[in-house]
């Protein structure tokens, strides 16, 4: 079972840089997040998707956009990259109702 | 003051002992309450998850849940260190059953 597939694991890019982190789940979802992890900041929302065709901003939206491309896929751009954007990337997906989230393996990107 | 709150540890506890995890959250409203581990530089994986008062156990975890003193804990029996890893706390926020807030963790150190 694949579960939540992110894409790629790891990425250096240059500031000012422009890239898209993709994200794909088969559970048939209709929720998908994107989350950054930093050190001692734990889990941060930065965009969400509650169904396909919706998005709302999270906690920290700014400097990001988001896609929901259809039903399984959720991309998150950086337009223009900043050293501040350094962190490890996570996507999650859940069901209707109270259901838990169920997270993909992280992309960790860098920022020089 | 923070939404969901939890001692950022590390919580040292000695082989084959109890280890207690809190956490605290200020939305009266919420209704779900989620545990996750996270090794070192992996994704958080769902451990326990609980909805009404008391304690629901499942193997070697326990959660309890007192809403009225907005408080929810994990308890690991029989702690082994391949349990040593960060513990999240998460809490579906009322009335928006689509995000969860987490906390930023608890490092659990499991000393052989």
């Amino acid at each position: 079972n694949a579960g939540v597939t992110q894409t790629p694991k790891f990425q250096v890019l240059k500031t000012g840089q422009s890239m898209t982190l993709q994200c794909a789940q088969d559970m048939n979802h209709n929720s998908m997040y994107w989350y950054r992890q930093d050190p001692g900041m734990g889990l941060r929302l930065i965009y969400y998707s509650a169904s396909e065709g919706t998005t709302d901003k999270g906690e920290v939206p700014n400097g990001y956009n988001v896609s929901r491309l259809n039903k399984r896929e959720f991309s998150l751009r950086l337009e223009s990259a900043a050293p501040s954007q350094t962190s490890v990337y996570f996507c999650a997906s859940k069901d209707q109702g109270h259901q838990p989230q169920h997270f993909g393996d992280g992309t960790r990107l860098s920022i020089l | 003051q923070k939404e969901v709150e939890q001692n950022s540890g590390p919580l040292s506890v000695p082989e084959g002992a109890i280890a207690s995890l809190n956490c605290t959250y200020s939305d009266r409203g919420s209704q779900s309450f989620f545990w996750y581990r996270q090794y070192s530089g992996k994704s958080p994986e769902l451990i326990m998850f609980i909805y009404s008062n008391g304690d629901k156990e499942d193997g070697r975890f326990t959660a309890q849940l007192n809403k009225a003193s907005q408080y929810v804990s994990l308890l690991i029996r029989d702690s082994q260190p391949s349990d040593s890893a960060t513990y999240l706390c998460a809490v579906l926020k009322g009335g928006a059953t689509n995000k969860l807030i987490f906390g930023t963790g608890t490092l659990l150190a499991v000393q052989p």
